[in-house]
């Protein structure tokens, strides 16, 4: 059975810090891992990953995959308090699977 | 145009009623998707069509029916529901069914009575 894994579910930091989510799966015919930040509403798209070993950023946040781990890792350095919500992980393979997310709370 | 959008943003209905969630996308995508979020979880895919046609049924209840008039609307046919399909109903889309990225509407919450 598809899974994709993120880890941890819940994390607490203050700003400024520098924060590390991950996502691992296990899948059949693996397409692309995307990454998403959902606030009260829908999901907004961070990322798209296809290929290992590049890194894709965009300002502080940046995102790398590993698909001979079957990982991918999601980086926000420098946390702001608009840097709280949920960040899912979701892998494309004939369909989307969506990991359970990481609630990312950064206080002042 | 480079959204999704949904009507409604709010529904309440009672478990007799028949109404309709709307999507519409004017990107020139050829997949779309309705999803289902409850509460502090993520989203679950309910359908999804690729070019006018389902493609993909994630055994969903037939008191939800999906259509899909045009390449550019989506819609859910809701009838008969039960309080706990209460949730986020999410319809996004994507340039193709490959890898490409899909893209969200806002949603719309639906409260079932």
């Amino acid at each position: 059975e598809d899974k994709v894994v993120q880890s941890p579910l819940s994390l607490v930091v203050h700003e400024g810090d520098t924060v590390t989510l991950n996502c691992s799966y296990e899948v059949t015919n693996f397409r692309s891992l995307l990454w998403y930040k959902q606030e009260k509403k829908a999901p907004t798209f961070l990322f798209m990953l296809t290929s290992s070993g590049i890194e894709k950023k965009s300002g502080r946040l940046s995102s790398i995959l590993d698909k001979k781990e079957l990982f991918s890792i999601l980086n926000i350095t420098a946390t702001q308090t608009g840097d709280s919500a949920i960040y899912l992980c979701a892998v494309r393979n004939n369909d989307m699977r969506f990991g359970a997310g990481t609630r990312l709370t950064v206080k002042p | 145009d480079t959204e999704v959008t949904q009507t409604p943003k709010h529904l309440v209905m009672g478990m007799t009623n028949k109404k309709s969630l709307k999507c519409e996308q004017h990107m020139g995508h050829r997949a779309m998707y309705w999803y289902k979020q409850k509460a502090k979880k993520p989203p679950e895919l309910m359908f999804v069509y690729s070019y006018e046609k389902l493609s993909i049924n994630e055994s969903v209840p037939s008191r939800f029916s999906p259509e899909c008039p045009n390449s550019s609307l989506l819609n859910l046919h809701l009838h008969a529901l039960q309080p706990e399909d209460s949730a986020l109903y999410l319809c996004a889309s994507s340039p193709g069914l490959a890898k490409e990225t899909q893209y969200f509407g806002p949603g719309t919450r639906l409260l079932v009575l």
